[in-house]
């Protein structure tokens, strides 16, 4: 199945420092939607985002729809040590009676202290 | 409260035993997905349901089987067949449209002995 190109493959920080990760497909998405998970848990949504070129913000965490509809970046502005886990972005097609998503590998953030 | 609730978090088998993980959701989804997660990689789809009595195969069927006798309701069961059924298991639900983002269980791990 197809997968998205998502980078970095993992990020370590300090406290306060900005994180910014991005993800990539050779195809056009309707959809982007940015999850993250923390360990031995479901991966819970931070962002949703439906248009071209839309920008969307959710506390610390800015998520942007990239104007070709083939990438979206996600940016945490002031990391604080709850961060820490792994992102993924999601892209759906819209086919109506039949919406998939498919994911990223996911970007593991780290904090150091 | 509403949710997506699975059952059980761990689980450990013997080889060649069938086993069934539970899904359940009570936000009047129309659909369910079943993901696997193995470490370093993002999801992969093994079966989706958009409606009642009626699921398809995703990217990785092999060794899985499905039922969706119930809208609330969406079990996997882990068959013999499946080479490598050590993983963590994701089930999720969503409305079906244009904008039903993805919500996830808890996941459920098992571990074949």
């Amino acid at each position: 199945g197809q997968q998205l190109n998502q980078s970095p493959q993992s990020m370590f920080i300090q406290e306060g420092e900005d994180v910014s990760m991005n993800c990539t497909s050779s195809s056009i998405f309707n959809t982007w939607l940015w999850y993250k998970q923390d360990p031995g848990e479901g991966p819970v949504l931070l962002i949703a985002l439906y248009k071209a070129g839309e920008l969307t913000s959710n506390g610390r965490l800015t998520a942007q729809f990239g104007i070709t509809r083939k990438d979206s970046f996600l940016n945490i502005s002031a990391s604080i040590p709850s961060d820490v886990g792994i992102y993924f972005c999601a892209g759906q097609v819209t086919n109506f009676g039949n919406e998939k998503l498919t994911f990223g590998t996911g970007t593991r953030l780290t904090i150091i202290p | 409260d509403g949710g997506i609730t699975q059952s059980p978090k761990y689980l450990f088998r013997k080889e060649g035993q069938n086993v069934t993980l539970s899904c359940e959701q009570n936000l009047n989804h129309d659909a369910m997905y079943w993901y696997r997660q193995d470490p370093g990689q993002g999801l992969r789809l093994i079966y989706y349901s958009q409606i009642v009595n009626d699921f398809q195969k995703g990217d990785i069927a092999e060794g899985y089987s499905v039922s969706r006798e119930k809208k609330e309701s969406f079990p996997l069961t882990v068959t013999s067949a499946q080479k490598n059924p050590t993983a963590f298991y994701l089930c999720a639900s969503r409305w079906t449209g244009l904008t039903g983002e993805l919500f996830f269980g808890e996941g459920s791990r098992l571990t074949v002995l």
